[in-house]
């Protein structure tokens, strides 16, 4: 089945660093990776849509110089969440869409950034 | 209007039981619909795609109605495993983005 990988899964940081994120697709390439958020007790909400080898698409809302997005190959993505608050602390989670294959998305295991 | 809205439960339900959630979308031109399950503190996990013609997966059925614009899931004999949220999704027409529903909690209960 189709994997996609997340590192750190767990990152606690002090105000004003900058933490960077990876999703890797490791069984398969992925044209495009999605960055999503989601709040305690929310639903997930989508990010910014990544695709490879070209400047990432942001959401309404969200600050493209905060959230760093660079999709260098076809198996990795990074978010890079720059000058970190405490209001940045969420779970991140990443996916990622086959090549030229069907709408299905799958999911990283998270990663849970807590800024003190 | 939110875009995919759900009941957010939570439903509790004894072991055995059948339960359904429904979910509705505003976006009458979408064309691709998803269960998805969530366990807390995980990354949401495929349950199934829903089809125009529904479709079933052993316990796990799904429902299309594109005339009142919702999707149901149904689940019959209800395990103590199947506690989670259940997350609806839609998929923005002429774009592979999803839109999420806040999700439908379900606690099985011994």
């Amino acid at each position: 089945g189709a994997v996609v990988s997340q590192h750190p899964s767990r990152v606690i940081c002090k105000s004003g660093t900058s933490v960077k994120i990876e999703c890797r697709s490791l069984d398969f390439q992925a044209t495009t990776m999605f960055w999503y958020r989601q709040f305690p007790k929310q639903s997930l909400m989508l990010m910014a849509t990544s695709n490879e080898g070209s400047k990432a698409t942001y959401e309404q809302g969200v600050e493209k110089d905060k959230f760093l997005i660079n999709h260098a190959s076809l198996t990795l993505s990074t978010l890079t969440v720059t000058s970190a608050h405490p209001e940045d602390s969420s779970f991140y989670i990443c996916s990622a869409r086959r090549t030229a294959s069907t709408d299905t998305q799958y999911f990283g295991p998270g990663t849970r950034l807590t800024v003190l | 209007r939110k875009e995919v809205e759900q009941d957010p439960g939570p439903f509790n339900v004894p072991e055995g039981a059948t339960v359904a959630f429904n979910c509705t979308y505003s976006n009458s031109a979408s064309q691709s619909f998803f269960w998805y399950r969530q366990d807390c503190r995980k990354e949401p996990k495929l349950l199934m795609s829903v089809y125009s013609s529904g479709n079933e997966d052993g316990r796990f059925t799904a429902q299309l109605n594109r005339a009142s614009q919702y999707i149901s899931l149904l689940i019959r004999d209800s395990k103590l495993s199947d506690s989670a949220t259940y997350l609806c999704v839609v998929r923005t027409p002429g774009t592979y983005k999803y839109i999420f529903g806040t999700g439908t909690r379900l606690k099985v209960l011994a």
